[in-house]
Formats: C-alpha cells, structure tokens, sequence
C-alpha cells in the first residue's frame, strides 16, 4: 500500500529565501506525481504534475523535482513570498487509482 | 471551463436531518473523487467513479453514506441520517487526459456543520 510522507510538518521563513518542501513515497512503481497548495478554508489548487516518465517540472517560482528509485520528490520554491503561504500537498498515483496524499506542509512566509 | 462546481459552499444542519451534496465534474474527465477533509485526520477519500461506474467506496465511512454519479456530468453524496462527528469540509474532484497527464482538479468544497 503506498504511503506518503511530508516533512517537515511546518516551516516558517523570511522573505526572499529559497526553500525546498520534501516528499516521499514507499512505492517507486507511480503513475504520476502531483504537488497541491491549499490555502486555508480554500479547496486545493494543482501546482505541477510530474510523470514517472519526467525528472522536473517548472512552473514560474516552482519546481519539482522526481527521484522514482529513491521514492522521493521536493518543491522548491525561489525567492519566497508572503502570498506563497499555505499548505503544500503532495499526492502520488499509482496507476489508474486514485492520488494517495501526504498531510501536507503548513508554509509561512514572514515579511 | 468553470471548474469543478460543487453546491451548496456551506451547508448548517440539525442532527438526524438528510443532507446531499452535489458535484458538476469538468466537462470530459471520465473520472471523480470524493473526498472529506478535518484538522483530525486530513484529507481522505470515500469513494471515486470511473466512467460513471463506482469502483471503490471502502473509504465511505458507514451506510449512512452514499454516492450516485446518474451521468458524466454530476455526482451527489448523501448522508442519512446525519451527526455532528460528520461535520468537515467535503471536496469533489475529477481527473480527465491521458498519457500520464491526467490532472486532478478540486472543487470549492462544501463546508459541513451538522449541530
């Protein structure tokens, strides 16, 4: 059964730094990857899908990147800003089944 | 295209009574998703659809639970009757492309109070 792990749980930076959010994954043999932001009392928002078949995707500030054969995928995120805080969440499909998702990472961007 | 449109946004209820929430998918996905969100125990799925066919529904949590999808393009989860441990924030989703680009889209969400 796959599980998915984010940590940290909660992160909180300056503005203007560069971070990088962590996911990993117990089952290497995914479908697709996809990274979710959720702010809060808000439904959930597809930042970047990455196939099994790709290493990184990049959309403006993001990037994601993929390692399938160490079950890993991190976000990173250039020059953080305050409208960048939110909860990230990552979510891997294996096959044609549903995401299974992380618990997320709670980001705060201090100005 | 307007996104997934889940109705109502917000739904205050008295224990006991029927509640049903409803979910326009995005026109051509061929799959949705429900989903229950609260601070406890995050983000879970109680039952998806592919093709309009219900393939797995373990994650509904009793038979007070129970989802249609009538047609491609809406789906409705009904709970009967309800109790307050059923309030949380409900979401639909639905998936459609192919080739490893099948993108998940969120709706608003149904924010739920059963008092």
């Amino acid at each position: 059964k796959q599980e998915v792990t984010q940590i940290p749980a909660a992160l909180s930076v300056p503005e203007g730094e560069n971070l990088v959010l962590n996911c990993s994954f117990t089952d290497s043999a995914i479908y697709n990857l996809q990274w979710f932001r959720q702010d809060p009392g808000k439904g959930l928002t597809s930042l970047l899908l990455i196939q099994s078949s790709q290493r990184e995707q990049t959309s403006g500030r993001l990037n994601a990147s993929l390692d399938k054969s160490s079950g890993r995928s991190t976000l990173y995120i250039a020059a953080s800003q305050p409208g960048d805080s939110a909860t990230y969440l990552c979510a891997v499909r294996s096959g044609n089944t549903p995401l299974v998702f992380g618990k997320g990472t709670r980001l705060s961007v201090i100005a | 295209d307007a996104g997934v449109i889940q109705s109502p946004r917000h739904e205050v209820t008295e224990m006991g009574q029927e509640v049903t929430l409803r979910c326009k998918p995005i026109s051509g996905h061929n799959s949705l998703f429900w989903y229950r969100q609260t601070m406890m125990r995050g983000l879970e799925l109680l039952i998806y659809f592919n093709n309009n066919v219900p393939i797995d529904d373990s994650g509904m949590p009793e038979d007070r639970f129970s989802a249609k999808m009538p047609n491609a393009s809406f789906s409705t989860l009904k709970i009967q009757p309800s109790e307050p441990r059923d309030s949380a924030v409900y979401f639909c989703a639905s998936r459609g492309g192919t080739g490893g680009q099948e993108t998940q889209y969120f709706g608003p969400g149904t924010r739920l109070l059963v008092l």
